[in-house]
Parts: structure tokens; sequence; C-alpha cells
């Protein structure tokens, strides 16, 4: 079974803080997704990765950065921690496939931003 | 702009009958779709997909119909079970684009 692993399932900062939101897969996946999950609007993609070193942009890139310097790593980095992203972190990975293959997702991360 | 649409926020089915969860999209290079499942304070499942060349998917008590014509998919889940009550996430993927894009969901509520 594949297994997405984030470092924390509820965390609390401060605005203006830099904020790092880790990620691990244990399945080899070559790529890797940060969403938000906010009341009312669904899933949105944040970044993903589809390789090491590799990033592209998602829907909502603003106020986020991401870093992967290995496989089964990847990293959210919010710049400058606002109130307005305070939300549900979820990370996920998958195959790299001609036909989108199914995304395993981790149990997410509730940032609250003072 | 929505690509993916769930336009029932929630659906409330007694327990044995059937659920049917609706789906309708606008982009025309969706090639891929899939079906989540999200219970609270988890991640989501996956729960099952299908691809444009077919019409219909089953897995067990899961059936997905695809409705290429009207942009169109539906979950049914038959019979209804109370561990069934979750939050289902549509999705949409196309081409060589391994982005998915996801509906806004809807919250399935099943009574015993």
């Amino acid at each position: 079974d594949v297994k997405v692993t984030q470092s924390s399932r509820y965390l609390v900062k401060r605005t203006g803080e830099k904020v790092f939101l880790e990620c691990v897969q244990d399945m080899d996946h070559e790529n890797m997704f940060w969403y938000r999950q906010d009341p009312g609007l669904g899933l949105r993609l944040i970044y993903f990765s589809y390789d090491v070193k590799m990033k592209e942009k998602g829907d909502i890139p603003e106020g986020y950065s991401v870093s992967r310097e290995k496989k089964e790593r990847f990293s959210l980095i919010l710049e400058s921690a606002s109130t307005n992203q305070t939300s549900m972190y979820l990370c996920a990975s998958s195959l790299l496939s001609a036909q989108g293959p199914p995304q395993h997702f981790g149990d997410g991360t509730r940032l609250s931003i003072l | 702009d929505q690509q993916v649409k769930q336009n029932s926020p929630s659906l409330s089915v007694q327990e044995g009958r059937i659920s049917i969860l609706n789906c309708d999209y606008t982009n025309s290079m969706f090639d891929y779709f899939l079906w989540y499942k999200k219970y609270p304070a988890e991640g989501p499942t996956f729960l099952i997909s299908i691809s444009s060349i077919k019409d219909k998917n089953e897995d067990g008590r899961f059936t997905v119909f695809l409705n290429k014509s009207a942009k169109h998919l539906s979950l049914h889940i038959v019979p209804s079970q109370p561990g069934d009550s979750a939050v289902y996430f549509c999705a949409a993927s196309g081409g060589s684009n391994y982005k998915l894009t996801f509906g806004k969901g809807t919250l399935l509520t099943v009574n015993p």
C-alpha cells in the first residue's frame, strides 16, 4: 500500500512567519502534488512536481513555493504566512503515466495562521 | 471558470437504497475521470475511475457511468451503507497531463 505521510496533522503559526509543510511518500512515485481544501471550494492545486528539482505552478500558487530535492520528499513553503492561508493542506503522489493514474493522498495538515 | 462541477452540495439516502452522485465537466480534453471519497480529518481515498473509451466501470457496489456527449458522469452506490457517508469528489484529467481537476464535492449521508 502507498503511504503518503505529512509531517504534522495540526499546525498553528503567526502572520508573517515562514512555514514549512513536509510530505514523504514511500512508493517511488514520480509525481507529487500539494492541494488546499477549503469549505465550498473543493481541492485546489497549488504546485506539483513530476521529477526531482522540477516544479510547476498549479491553479493557486501565489504566496507559496515548493522544494523537491529528493524523489520521496516534497515540501510546501509559505514564504510569509497570512490569515487567508488558514486551510487544510493535502499532499498527494502518483506514478508517471500517460493517463492520469490515481493520486494517493496523505491525511492532511490543518494549518491555522493567527 | 469551473471545469468540473458537482452541482449538489449534499445528498441524503436511506440505507439499502441507491445513491447517485453526479458530475459535469466542460473541458473536452478530459479523458480520464476519477471518484474519491473523503472522511473528515482524513485524506481523500481513490474509489473508482473510468477512461473516456468506456461508458461504464464497475467495482463491487460502485459503478461509474460516463456520457461523453453530455459531458456527464455519475457514481452509483448500491446498496448504500451508513459507512458510505462521506464527501465524494469527482476529478478529471486530460491527455498526458497528469494534473487532476476536482469538483467541489458532494456530502453523502446514508441514514440507517
